[in-house]
């Protein structure tokens, strides 16, 4: 069965730290992948997806993700996390259908 | 911002009463879908529709039914609300599936508390 994983509930990091957060699915083939992000009361906010081509995507307020084929990983990463960067993250693969597997998020505290 | 919209936005409602949440798109997007969020849960699915009047389950269905009598429009229904339904309910859209083109948006969200 597909699955998502982030093991990471919450993870806390200082101003201008770098940030890495984990995603691992089990699907047969490449799925399409996303992260997400939602700031408190808030709907979901889409950060960048992979489809195909280039593995490390770029998406919007300075995220990336690198797509690793052998680890089943796509995770999450910026250089110099900012104190409005404070939300929960989701990371979610879909088949290519209309169905979409969220992982269960991380929670990211930022220390002033 | 895509637009999609949702109401109410809160609500506070009696174990028993039935009660129907609205999503409301302007993109004119083929597929609806209906997720409700729990800690430790992430989103999970409750309905979708793939154009009007087509509506099929998802992985949380049992409880709620759906409508989609007009493109915009995709009606979440708790026939007899349960304290277990209080949740926070998104409602998505996608142009389509299948393709590049997939990517889900996602509306306000609905904070339903069952008494």
């Amino acid at each position: 069965a597909q699955s998502v994983t982030q093991p990471d509930i919450h993870i806390t990091v200082s101003e201008g730290a770098s940030l890495e957060l984990r995603c691992n699915y089990s699907y047969g083939a490449t799925p399409y992948l996303f992260w997400y992000v939602q700031s408190p009361g808030q709907g979901l906010q889409l950060l960048l997806k992979y489809f195909s081509g280039d593995t490390l995507v770029q998406g919007i307020k300075g995220f990336e993700a690198e797509f690793k084929r052998s680890q089943s990983s796509f995770n999450l990463r910026k250089p110099s996390v900012h104190w409005s960067d404070a939300a929960e993250y989701f990371c979610a693969v879909s088949p290519g259908t209309y169905k979409y597997i969220f992982g269960t998020g991380t929670r990211l505290k930022v220390l002033a | 911002d895509a637009g999609i919209t949702q109401s109410p936005r809160h609500k506070v409602t009696e174990t028993g009463t039935p009660v129907t949440l609205r999503c409301h798109q302007t993109e004119n997007h083929r597929y609806m879908y209906w997720y409700r969020q729990d800690p430790g849960h992430g989103l999970r699915l409750i309905h979708y529709s793939y154009g009007v009047k087509d509506t099929d389950k998802g992985e949380v269905s049992d409880g709620y039914s759906v409508s989609r009598s007009k493109t915009e429009d995709f009606l979440l229904t708790l026939e007899s609300a349960t304290s277990s339904q209080t949740s926070v309910y998104f409602c998505a859209i996608s142009a389509t599936a299948g393709t590049d083109l997939n990517e889900q948006f996602f509306g306000p969200g609905t904070r339903l508390t069952v008494l």
